[in-house]
């Protein structure tokens, strides 16, 4: 399965400023999704990562606020914009390849804002 | 839309102790089903998957899983839990009503083994 590599690991920022995620992964895949787990919580999907086009972003999620850009099939990177605290969570990466339904994870960004 | 439900938040268990984890869907139609699992510290990995066929799947560690349709369940079990399999375990079903297949999670049961 695709390796997949994010950064940073971790970050602690201050209220109202912006942190961009990346998202770097080692094959080419087709599909690429942004996920966040706030404490104590389950997998959120946030948006759906499209190639050369905007993202598919889920209910409650908006594109202001959670920039994405995928501008090939490896590379995507995740912005949290105009941070608050309630957004402190784990932002993950996950990629499907071509071929069934299984999707991969990488180990996440975990974010603390202050 | 389709959505998982997890009935189990915290389970404790001495080792060598029988686990089911419960895990329900919400419709019917094609299903895909996952369980995931994120040991203390490790990103999400795969313990197994159902997308047809025998029912009675087999994963990594010694886990099963039996998909039961007429119940829309998916309940993970394992025989003898060991104190390594402390985890957080996610059962994860594909959404496939919208433009994209979507990946939606339970709320996750936190297992805890004692030795």
């Amino acid at each position: 399965s695709a390796v997949i590599s994010q950064k940073p690991s971790r970050d602690i920022c201050q209220r109202g400023t912006s942190l961009t995620i990346q998202c770097q992964v080692d094959s080419q895949v087709t599909m690429m999704f942004w996920y966040r787990q706030q404490p104590g919580q389950s997998l959120t999907l946030i948006a759906t990562a499209n190639q050369g086009s905007e993202a598919t972003y889920e209910s409650g999620f908006v594109i202001d606020k959670f920039p994405i850009s995928r501008p090939n099939l490896t590379f995507s990177t995740l912005t949290v914009s105009n941070m608050s605290p309630e957004d402190s969570s784990i932002y993950l990466c996950s990629v499907k390849s071509s071929g069934a339904n299984v999707l991969t994870f990488g180990a996440g960004s975990r974010l603390t804002v202050l | 839309a389709q959505s998982v439900s997890q009935h189990n938040h915290h389970v404790i268990l001495s080792e060598a102790a029988s686990l089911e984890l419960g895990c329900n869907y919400s419709y019917g139609g094609t299903v895909n089903l996952f369980w995931y699992v994120q040991y203390p510290g490790q990103h999400l990995q795969l313990l197994l998957k159902y997308f047809s066929g025998d029912p009675l799947v087999k994963g990594i560690k010694g886990f099963e899983a039996e998909f039961i349709k007429s119940k829309f369940s998916f309940n993970l079990r394992k025989p003898s839990v060991q104190w390594s399999d402390t985890a957080e375990y996610f059962c994860a079903v594909i959404d496939f009503g919208g433009a994209t297949n979507k990946l939606i999670f339970g709320t996750g049961t936190l297992l805890a083994v004692q030795p």
